[in-house]
């Protein structure tokens, strides 16, 4: 079965500056990978996704993420971080014929002003 | 459009007790799932229902969670004998269809306290 791992459990970034939150994966074919964001007392909304092509997908509120086949990872990145991306940030892996979609234990992000 | 909703948003039960959680899917998606997530951990798969097919029970922690889904649409988490381990937020997520290629829309859940 696919697995995900996020090995940052916390980041603290300062407003304005950059952003990369770290995700690797174990699945031997080619998986689909999301990125979520829980913001405090909300349900999990979806960030971007891949499944196939350009390997830098674009996400909403100014995300991207990168995927890279050899590193087996997927980190979402942002240009310029905002006080409102404070939240938690999951990765996920699915596959095609496969139910369940693999979650990381998440990253917090602290944006600090 | 609706999103999923959940509710009870909070429940506080005593060890022991049963307790019965409740999914409402957004409308015309054939797959649901039941997640669990407790502090500080990701989210742990528990079940997956799928159209009218059996579901996928391979997560359940043990005999003593159950779920299920009428008429294709809502969903019941049930909890007996509850125990302070399982106090947690237990979140619900649809989709249009069921494998892992499709976005999981998910509910705000719902917050589980055992005492």
């Amino acid at each position: 079965a696919q697995s995900v791992t996020q090995p940052d459990i916390h980041i603290t970034v300062s407003e304005g500056a950059s952003l990369e939150l770290r995700c690797n994966y174990s699945y031997g074919a080619t998986p689909y990978l999301f990125w979520y964001v829980q913001s405090p007392g909300q349900g999990l909304q979806l960030l971007l996704k891949y499944f196939s092509g350009d390997t830098l997908v674009q996400g909403i509120k100014g995300f991207e993420a990168e995927f890279k086949r050899s590193q087996s990872s997927f980190n979402l990145r942002k240009p310029s971080v905002h006080w409102s991306d404070a939240a938690e940030y999951f990765c996920a892996v699915g596959t095609y014929n496969n139910n369940d979609m693999r979650f990381g234990a998440g990253t917090r992000l602290t944006v600090k002003p | 459009g609706a999103g999923v909703s959940q509710s009870p948003s909070n429940k506080v039960t005593e060890k022991g007790k049963d307790v019965e959680l409740r999914c409402d899917p957004i409308s015309g998606h054939t797959a649901l799932y039941w997640y669990r997530q407790s502090l500080g951990q990701g989210l742990e798969f528990l079940i997956y229902f799928q159209g009218n097919s059996a579901p996928d029970k391979s997560g359940l922690p043990s005999d003593r969670f159950s779920a299920e889904r009428t008429g294709g649409s809502v969903s019941t988490l049930t909890i007996q004998r509850t125990q302070q381990e399982d106090s947690a937020v237990y979140l619900c997520a649809s989709s249009l269809e069921g494998s892992g290629a499709y976005e999981q829309y998910f509910g705000p859940g719902t917050r589980l306290t055992v005492t």
